[in-house]
């Protein structure tokens, strides 16, 4: 199947930090998305990108879509405890979402 | 409904048994994915519904997990005879069209014992 190279696969940071993390691939998608998964819980989506170049924003998220259809990024701005979690990417093609194997992110208050 | 559902939560079974799990999607949506996630992995793809057919089982492991969508609603995963590798939570998701954003139920936590 496809690969998704999601990083970095965790990350600790001050609360009011900002937080970077990337998703890349060898192959094109035609759709990013960006989801985030507590504990016990199913994924719950943030961010839907659909155009090569597509900047994204949904509060103190920002995503894109990288102009070679394969990478992806998403940017939260400073950060909040309730952030604490694992993100992950998820590419389409064909007829299925590829996922990202997700960055853990914790919140130092 | 508002959102995914999948019934039930959590499901214990013993090895060798047949298993159901039940997927109520977003109303109005036609594309339904069933995905399964293991502990410290990202999904894993089943199956894809549009509609009531299964326009894409490559996801399935074998034989012995099989999906339907009789009405193009809801959708019931089938597994028999369970082995332990089994074990995992099983995610069904929903979108409105082909390739667009999908919404996911809580899944269910499979465990075989």
């Amino acid at each position: 199947g496809q690969q998704l190279n999601q990083s970095p696969q965790s990350m600790f940071i001050q609360e009011g930090e900002d937080v970077s993390m990337n998703c890349t691939s060898s192959s094109i998608f035609n759709t990013w998305l960006w989801y985030k998964q507590d504990p016990g819980e199913g994924p719950v989506l943030l961010i839907a990108l659909y155009k090569a170049g597509e900047l994204t924003s949904n509060g103190r998220l920002t995503a894109q879509f990288g102009i070679t259809r394969k990478d992806s990024f998403l940017n939260i701005s400073a950060s909040i405890p309730s952030d604490v979690g694992i993100y992950f990417c998820a590419g389409f093609t064909g007829n299925q979402f590829y996922f990202g194997t997700g960055t853990s992110l914790t919140v130092i208050p | 409904g508002a959102g995914v559902s999948q019934t039930p939560s959590n499901k214990v079974t013993e090895k060798g048994k047949y298993v159901e799990l039940r997927c109520d999607p977003i109303s109005g949506h036609t594309a339904l994915y069933w995905y399964r996630q293991s502990l410290g992995q990202g999904p894993e793809f089943l199956i894809y519904f549009q509609g009531t057919g299964a326009a894409d089982d490559s996801g399935l492991p074998n034989d012995r997990f099989f999906a339907v969508r009789p009405e193009g609603s809801v959708s019931t995963l089938k597994i028999q005879r369970t082995e332990r590798g089994d074990s995992a939570v099983y995610l069904c998701a929903s979108s409105l069209n082909y390739r667009t954003e999908a919404f996911f139920g809580q899944g269910t936590r499979l465990t075989v014992v």
